[in-house]
């Protein structure tokens, strides 16, 4: 099976842009989970998707979105771009059992400028 | 706040050398996922622990998951270079889907 993958690998975007990030889970995978992991604060949760629906999100602000769609492709934006959003952006996809287990992506380099 | 304590942060040993890496919680986890990860690289699964007391051994890797799904280790024996890398904890939220890391540790093996 082909793993999780992301696109684009690396972007470098100046502060006040938006950019959009895309996950394709491994096939038969319905749950979508994104995480940011920086030097200073780690990996920390953003959100999942199960079945185009967002069911956990985490502590962070409005300018972070994102969504599923019918084939569990999933979407993150993040909009008026900020310096500290430089980060590795990564998606995982879990099976719906057992759901916990999570497989990452190679993750999406964003820089900042 | 459910939080993961993971030590040490850095290690740096001899090829050979045995070594365990920790990781701690006041909170109760459902699973505790451990993997390994290479710069510029999303991290990989190494094992998913459910079961309280669980022992999981993958070669020369040996995972324990406490007896009350709050604690957890890796030990490594005879490391090699090729276990060189950053390596994570993970335990599974109250909240399914989503999951809570460690901080890492760094793993330096030298030949």
């Amino acid at each position: 099976k082909a793993g999780v993958t992301q696109t684009p690998r690396y972007l470098i975007k100046t502060r006040g842009q938006q950019v959009t990030l895309s996950c394709s889970p491994i096939s038969g995978h319905r749950s979508v989970s994104w995480y940011q992991q920086t030097p200073g604060q780690g990996l920390q949760f953003l959100f999942e998707y199960f079945s185009e629906t967002q069911r956990n999100k985490g502590n962070f602000p409005g300018r972070f979105s994102g969504r599923q769609f019918s084939n569990s492709r999933s979407e993150m934006n993040v909009s008026t771009l900020e310096l500290g959003d430089s980060a590795l952006y990564l998606c995982a996809s879990s099976p719906v059992v057992p759901r916990e287990t999570q497989y990452f992506g190679p993750g999406t380099r964003l820089l900042v400028l | 706040t459910q939080l993961l304590e993971q030590s040490p942060q850095f290690l740096s040993i001899q090829e050979g050398e045995n070594l365990t890496v920790y990781c701690n919680s006041s909170s109760v986890f459902s699973s505790l996922q451990w993997y390994r990860q290479e710069p510029g690289e999303g991290p990989v699964l190494l094992v998913t622990v459910v079961t309280g007391g669980e022992v999981k051994k993958l070669k020369r890797l040996t995972f324990q998951f406490g007896d009350a799904r709050k604690d957890s280790s890796l030990h490594i024996t005879a490391a090699q270079p090729g276990d060189t890398g950053l390596y994570l904890c993970a335990g599974a939220a109250n909240q399914g889907g989503k999951l809570i890391f460690g901080q890492g540790t760094e793993l330096s093996v030298k030949p």
